[in-house]
């Protein structure tokens, strides 16, 4: 059965980064699939952050292009994020994802929150 | 990168069918077969119930089906259950340089 479960901090200062990491057991990272973040502000709707190939190749929302990395450590089979710049209107539920061909996000984290504030 | 358009809120008896829409562009919906829906309840994960348009992934229910005709896709749920009740968002993938789009959200109520 595959598992993730997401990682960091859950309070992060406006202008700072924000550094999530997704841990992934049942399935090797290395074995293929993209492995992506999804992002839900609260009461609000889900957003697509980006996807890393299990090779490395990237893909970024073209909104949040200029703040986003995505890596992966297929040494400890897991992804992280990385969002710089933050702000109030990056406070969120983030979520990590498995993700098949055209965007099938088959497995799913549980969540964490993460509130930008001072 | 705009939202894919879905109506706010639909609401069904139970026994009933009911379907949500789901309207993208040709860049997105309409220019290819990969159209995915997620539900989620309060509080929990989104869960997958329908991948490439009309795939169901194993273990979800046959009451739940998907279609689509140019840039709009719909999701199904038929014999409307109290348990359907939930969000619901459609996604859609948008080629190598966007890639990926979600819709606004649709909260199904089970009268």
């Amino acid at each position: 059965q595959v598992q993730l479960q997401e990682s960091g901090p859950g309070l992060v200062k406006p202008s700072e980064t924000l550094s999530l990491t997704c841990a992934v057991s049942g399935y090797s990272i290395s074995s293929g699939y993209y492995w992506g973040w999804i992002r839900q502000p609260p009461g609000k709707g889900l957003e697509w952050i980006g996807s890393i190939y299990h090779s490395g190749s990237t893909y970024y929302n073209p909104s949040l292009k200029s703040r986003v990395t995505i890596s992966v450590d297929t040494s400890k089979n897991q992804f992280s994020l990385k969002l710089s710049s933050v702000t109030a209107a990056d406070t969120a539920v983030y979520y990590c994802a498995r993700s098949g061909r055209g965007l099938r996000l088959d497995y799913w984290g549980q969540g964490t929150l993460v509130t930008v504030s001072s | 990168q705009s939202a894919l358009t879905q109506p706010a809120s639909v609401s069904g008896s139970p026994g009933q069918s009911i379907t949500i829409s789901c309207t993208g562009t040709s860049s997105d919906v309409g220019g290819y077969n990969y159209v995915s829906w997620y539900q989620q309840h309060p509080g929990k994960a989104p869960k997958l119930m329908i991948y490439d348009v009309s795939k169901r992934p194993s273990g979800v229910s046959n009451r739940f089906s998907g279609s689509k005709s140019g840039n709009t896709a719909s999701l199904t749920i038929s014999g409307l259950q109290a348990e359907d009740e939930a969000d619901y968002y459609c996604c859609s993938y948008a080629g190598s340089s966007t890639f990926g789009v979600f819709g606004g959200g649709t909260k199904l109520t089970v009268l």
